[in-house]
């Protein structure tokens, strides 16, 4: 069945670095576009990240642009998200997540993995 | 950016009452791209309706929804002990792609 499971997420000061990752199976992962949405205490689900099929193209939320870099390897069907110069307001679960072409709505989503940005 | 207002906040009901969950878009959302998610506790969002109106794979008929322009619904016919969730709405008009604060169905 369609299966997504993120891991990497944990504890870090402000400043530091994550990479979280996102391991597909089930489908042609190769595809799909794929996102990466968080829920956070102050601002509920936020999208944060999404990348083309291909990884032609990436697009970021304002809160996280210059800070954080979406990827893929299609060939290890794996997404994958580097966060750096993390803040206290990026702690949340992170969920990578599906979207049917064309279409920006989610149709499976990870079981998420939490980060806490915390001194 | 479009800004979804969703209410009530919270909608305490029983078992097998109705339930009806609103979303209000700060502009149009056009061709009706809205979704509509559960979550329960502990869980990811799952998606229930897509193109404002047409029920995900697997979804029960029990859930229906409508709307257009910036006003959408989401209903529960009869609510199961299992609907008792967060809903979230959603638009995908353009980026960015913004969630509603969420309604929790509780059990009264």
């Amino acid at each position: 069945q369609v299966q997504l499971v993120e891991s990497g997420g944990g504890a870090v000061q402000p400043g530091r670095s994550l990479r979280l990752s996102c391991a597909a199976s089930g489908f042609s992962f190769r595809d799909y576009g794929m996102y990466w949405v968080r829920q956070t205490p102050g601002k509920g689900l936020e999208w944060v990240a999404r990348i083309w099929y291909d990884g032609s193209n990436e697009d970021y939320a304002d809160s996280v642009k210059g800070r954080f870099t979406i990827s893929r390897d299609n060939s290890k069907n794996t997404l994958y998200l580097e966060m750096n110069s993390l803040r206290v307001e990026d702690t949340g679960v992170y969920y990578c997540a599906r979207h049917p072409s064309a279409y920006d709505y989610f149709d499976c989503w990870g079981q998420g993995t939490l980060v806490t940005v915390s001194s | 950016e479009i800004v979804l207002t969703q209410s009530p906040g919270t909608l305490s009901l029983s078992p097998g009452e109705r339930a009806t969950l609103s979303c209000r878009a700060s502009q149009t959302v056009s061709h009706n791209n809205l979704a509509w998610y559960q979550q329960k506790p502990g869980q990811a969002p799952s998606l229930l309706i897509y193109g404002a109106s047409s029920r995900a794979t697997g979804i029960p008929d029990r859930f229906s929804a409508s709307g257009s322009g910036t006003d959408f619904s989401l209903t529960i016919s009869r609510l199961e002990p299992e609907d008792f969730a967060m809903y979230y709405c959603q638009h995908y008009v353009s980026s960015p792609f913004t969630f509603g604060g969420g309604t929790k169905v509780e059990i009264k």
